[in-house]
Parts: C-alpha cells; sequence; structure tokens
C-alpha cells in the first residue's frame, strides 16, 4: 500500500527566502507525482506533475524534482512572497489506482 | 474550478438522514473521484469511477454509496449520515490513468 510523507508539517519562513518541501512515498513504481495547492478553507490547485520518466518540471518561481529509485520528491519554491503561504501537498497513484496523498506541509511567509 | 462544480457548498444535516452530494463536470473527463478530508488524515478516497456505471471503493467507503449515470455527474450518497462523516468532502477528475487531477471547491458538511 502506498504511503506518502511530507515533511515538514509547518514551515514558517521570512519573506524572500528559498525554501524546499520534501514530500517521500513507499512504493517507487510510479508513473507521476502532482504537487497541489490548497489555501485555507479552499479546494486544492495543482502546481506541477512530473511524470516518472521526467526528473523535474518548472512553473514561473517553482520547481519540483522527482526520484523514483529513492522514492522523494522536492518542491523548491524561490524567493517566496506572503502570497504563497498555503498548505502544499503531494499525491502519487499506485500504480493504476487512485492518488494517494500525503498530509501536507503549511507554509508561512511573513512579511 | 472551471469545468468542475460541487453542490451544495456548504450543508448542515441531522443524524441519520440520507444526503447526496453532486459533482458536475463539463471536461468529459472519464475519471471521477471523491476523496474527504479531515485534520490529522488528509485526503482520503472514499469512491472512484472510471466511466458511467462503473464504480469502485476506496479507502473510506463504508456508509457511502455513489452512482454515475451519465459522465458528467457523480453523485455520493450517505444513507444515514453519522457525526463520523462530518467533512469537507472534495470531488475530482481525469482524463486518463494515470493523469494529472483537477479538483472541486468541495462540499463542507456538518452532522449534528
Amino acid at each position: 500500500k502506498q504511503e506518502v510523507t511530507q515533511i515538514p508539517a509547518a514551515l514558517s519562513v521570512p519573506e524572500g527566502e528559498n525554501l524546499v518541501l520534501n514530500c517521500s512515498f513507499t512504493d517507487s513504481a510510479i508513473y507521476n507525482l502532482q504537487w497541489f495547492r490548497q489555501d485555507p478553507g479552499k479546494g486544492l490547485t495543482s502546481l506541477l506533475l512530473i511524470q516518472s520518466s521526467q526528473r523535474e518540471q518548472t512553473s514561473g518561481r517553482l520547481n519540483a524534482s522527482l526520484d523514483k529509485s529513492s522514492g522523494r520528491s522536492t518542491l523548491y519554491i524561490a524567493a517566496s512572497q506572503p502570497g504563497d503561504s498555503a498548505t502544499y501537498l503531494c499525491a502519487v497513484p499506485s500504480g493504476n489506482t487512485p492518488l494517494v496523498f500525503g498530509k501536507g506541509t503549511r507554509l508561512s511567509v511573513i512579511a | 474550478d472551471a469545468g468542475i462544480t460541487q453542490s451544495p457548498r456548504h450543508k448542515v444535516t441531522e443524524t441519520g438522514t440520507p444526503v447526496t452530494l453532486r459533482c458536475h463536470q463539463t471536461e468529459n473527463h472519464r475519471y471521477m473521484y471523491w476523496y474527504r478530508q479531515d485534520p490529522g488524515h488528509g485526503l482520503r478516497l472514499i469512491h472512484y469511477s472510471y466511466g458511467v456505471k462503473d464504480t469502485d471503493k476506496g479507502e473510506v467507503s463504508d456508509g457511502y454509496s455513489v452512482s454515475r449515470s451519465k459522465t458528467e455527474d457523480f453523485l455520493l450518497t450517505l444513507e444515514s449520515a453519522t457525526s463520523s462523516q462530518t467533512s469537507v468532502y472534495f470531488c475530482a477528475i481525469s482524463d486518463r490513468v494515470p493523469g494529472g487531477y483537477t479538483f472541486g471547491s468541495g462540499t463542507r458538511l456538518t452532522v449534528v
């Protein structure tokens, strides 16, 4: 059974800092990994979908890397802003089954 | 999110009553999912559908049933609501497996 762990559970950083969020998964036989953002009381917004054949994917200030063999992914946020404050979730499908989610990292960027 | 809507957005119901939540999509995606989100547990899969009239159970399916009679609609029914089913319910869609998911805005259900 796929299990997804996100560390740290919460993170507080000053504005402008570069930061890394971590995601690990137990079953490395994955096809892709997806990072989401969730604002309080809101739904999930897809940030990046990284295929197993890719090592990284970039969108603006966000960069996600994937290392299947070690069961790890990182989400790098450059030059953080207060608007980046949210909970970040990673999720992987287990084989052909639906996405399994980590519990998220709650990020606060302090102005 | 554009293309996927959930209704109602909020609902308060009494223990023992039946409740149906609706997910509607305009993307013509084959796959639809119901998740619940609870503090300390994160998002957990309830049921999913891989086509009209084709559904399967997820991790926390007890007490829930689903129906999909049309591509665009996926209904989640709580046959007899309990307080443990107080949660935020999210619907998601995808056009292929494995593929990226798009989520709805959620339904906040309170069972009193």
